[in-house]
C-alpha cells in the first residue's frame, strides 16, 4: 500500500532557475492539494484538484506558480524564476473525496526547496 | 481573524500530566474536522478525526463545539513519545474543499 510519494526530496536551485515538483497520490484518491511550509510556519494552502480540474487555486502566491494533475492521478508544481522567498518544503496531499464530504487527507513527505 | 487558531505553544508537561489543546475556527459552515501530528521535519499525519458526539481513542480525547466554534484535544498520562506540534484541520466550509490548517500546537513533554 503506497502512500504519497513527492520527487525529488530535497531540491536545491539558483534564484531566476524553473523547479517542477512531483506528486504521486494514493491510487483512487480523488483529490490531491499542494501546500507549503516555511521553516516554524503553519501550512499555507496553494492549490486543490478535483481530478484533473483544479477548482481553487486561490493559494498560488503569483502567477510564477502553476501547477497540473494529468490522468487523474500525478500532479506537477511549476515555480518559474523561483526566488529566495520560495524556499520551504512543499507538501502534497490526497484525500479519497473533497476535503467537504469528511474525509482525511494523507500526506507525502514533501520536497523541501532552497533558492540560493 | 485567522481561519483557524491556535496556541503555538509550548506547552511543557511533565510525563504522566494530562494537557489539553484548544482550536478556534471562523467560518460557521465547516463540515469536517480533524487533529494531526507533526513531528520535526516531518510530515502531518493524522492523529484523529473530530466530531460533533465527541470521540475518543486511548489517551486522546476530541470534542466538536458548533455553537462556539471550537475544538478540543485533551491527551491524558503523556508520553515522551507524545512530543510534537499538534495542528488543528477545519475544512473551507460549504462550496471550499480544502483544508485549512491551523499552525499548530507544540508539546513537549519531559521526563
Amino acid at each position: 500500500g503506497a502512500g504519497v510519494s513527492q520527487s525529488p526530496s530535497n531540491k536545491v536551485t539558483e534564484k531566476g532557475k524553473d523547479v517542477e515538483l512531483r506528486c504521486d497520490p494514493i491510487s483512487g484518491h480523488t483529490a490531491l492539494y499542494w501546500y507549503r511550509q516555511s521553516l516554524g510556519q503553519g501550512l499555507e494552502f496553494l492549490i486543490y484538484f478535483q481530478g484533473n480540474s483544479a477548482p481553487d487555486k486561490s493559494g498560488l502566491p503569483s502567477d510564477r506558480f502553476s501547477a497540473e494533475r494529468t490522468g487523474g492521478s500525478v500532479s506537477t508544481l511549476t515555480i518559474q524564476r523561483t526566488q529566495q522567498e520560495d524556499s520551504a518544503v512543499y507538501l502534497c496531499a490526497s484525500s479519497l473525496r473533497s476535503a467537504g464530504r469528511g474525509t482525511e487527507a494523507f500526506f507525502g513527505q514533501g520536497t523541501r526547496l532552497t533558492v540560493v | 481573524r485567522k481561519e483557524v487558531e491556535q496556541d503555538p505553544g509550548p506547552f511543557n508537561v511533565p510525563e504522566g500530566a494530562t494537557v489539553a489543546f484548544n482550536c478556534t475556527y471562523s467560518n460557521s459552515a465547516s463540515q469536517s474536522f480533524f487533529w494531526y501530528r507533526q513531528d520535526c521535519r516531518k510530515e502531518p499525519k493524522l492523529l484523529m478525526s473530530v466530531y460533533s458526539s465527541g470521540n475518543e481513542d486511548g489517551r486522546f480525547t476530541a470534542q466538536l463545539n458548533r455553537a462556539s466554534q471550537y475544538i478540543s484535544l485533551l491527551i491524558r498520562d503523556s508520553k515522551l513519545s507524545d512530543s510534537a506540534t499538534y495542528l488543528c484541520v477545519v475544512n473551507g466550509g460549504s462550496g471550499t474543499y480544502k483544508y485549512i490548517f491551523g499552525t499548530g500546537t507544540r508539546l513537549k513533554v519531559l521526563a
